[in-house]
């Protein structure tokens, strides 16, 4: 079946440096991958999207990577901040089946 | 435009008590959806409707009721509360279906936060 898998470990990083999170797929290559944040309390919040035929999207401090051959994508926070400090999510489409597949998420803290 | 709402943002159920979950969202989008979500167990999809008068099945719908008269509005029925249905529950819209090209993202509600005793 297919899979999402990210980081189960909270990511620790000191304020300025370069945050890389990691999402990893199952089986075929998804059409595309979406990255959502998500804060305590809150609805995810989408990020980012990058397709099959895409290997890397930037949005501002965001870039994400999509490996077919390794079966990943990274995402990464440039110059990162405080504010940065949420849980990011990874979600594939799931071919024939009518939804998205969601990762649980790799919990980012940031410290200033 | 407010988004996607949902209502209540808490609620308190005793075991085979009914209730409606409400969410509404004023993007004039085509897909809503539903999701729960559970410590360890990430996001998954309860109902799911690609327009008015068009509802579908996700992976977890045993439970629950979901009608959809209106592109607008997308309400989401517990039939009978058990205890297995505390969660955090999601509306979510996207312009377009998951499976389709062209912008797919998902815009999620603030989420209402479920417990059945």
């Amino acid at each position: 079946s297919q899979k999402i898998e990210q980081n189960s470990e909270a990511l620790n990083i000191q304020e300025g440096k370069t945050a890389t999170l990691t999402c990893n797929y199952t089986n075929y290559s998804p059409a595309y991958l979406q990255w959502y944040r998500q804060d305590p309390g809150r609805g995810p919040v989408f990020l980012l999207l990058i397709r099959e035929n895409e290997k890397e999207k930037r949005k501002e401090r965001l870039k994400v990577t999509f490996d077919t051959t390794l079966k990943q994508s990274l995402f990464h926070i440039t110059a990162s901040q405080p504010a940065d400090s949420a849980t990011y999510l990874c979600a594939r489409n799931a071919g024939n089946n009518r939804k998205l597949i969601w990762g649980l998420g790799t919990s980012l803290a940031v410290n200033p | 435009n407010a988004g996607v709402t949902q209502t209540p943002k808490f609620q308190v159920l005793k075991t085979g008590q009914s209730m409606t979950l409400q969410c509404a969202q004023d993007m004039n989008h085509e897909y809503m959806s539903w999701y729960r979500q559970d410590p360890g167990m990430g996001l998954r999809l309860i109902h799911y409707s690609v327009g008015a008068g068009i509802t579908d099945q996700g992976e977890v719908p045993n439970g629950y009721n979901v009608s959809r008269s209106t592109t607008e509005d997308f309400p989401l029925r517990l039939l009978s509360a058990a205890p297995s249905q505390t969660s955090v529950y999601f509306c979510a819209s996207s312009p377009h279906q998951p499976w389709r090209e062209g912008r797919n993202e998902q815009f999620f509600g603030p989420g209402t936060r479920l417990t059945v005793l």
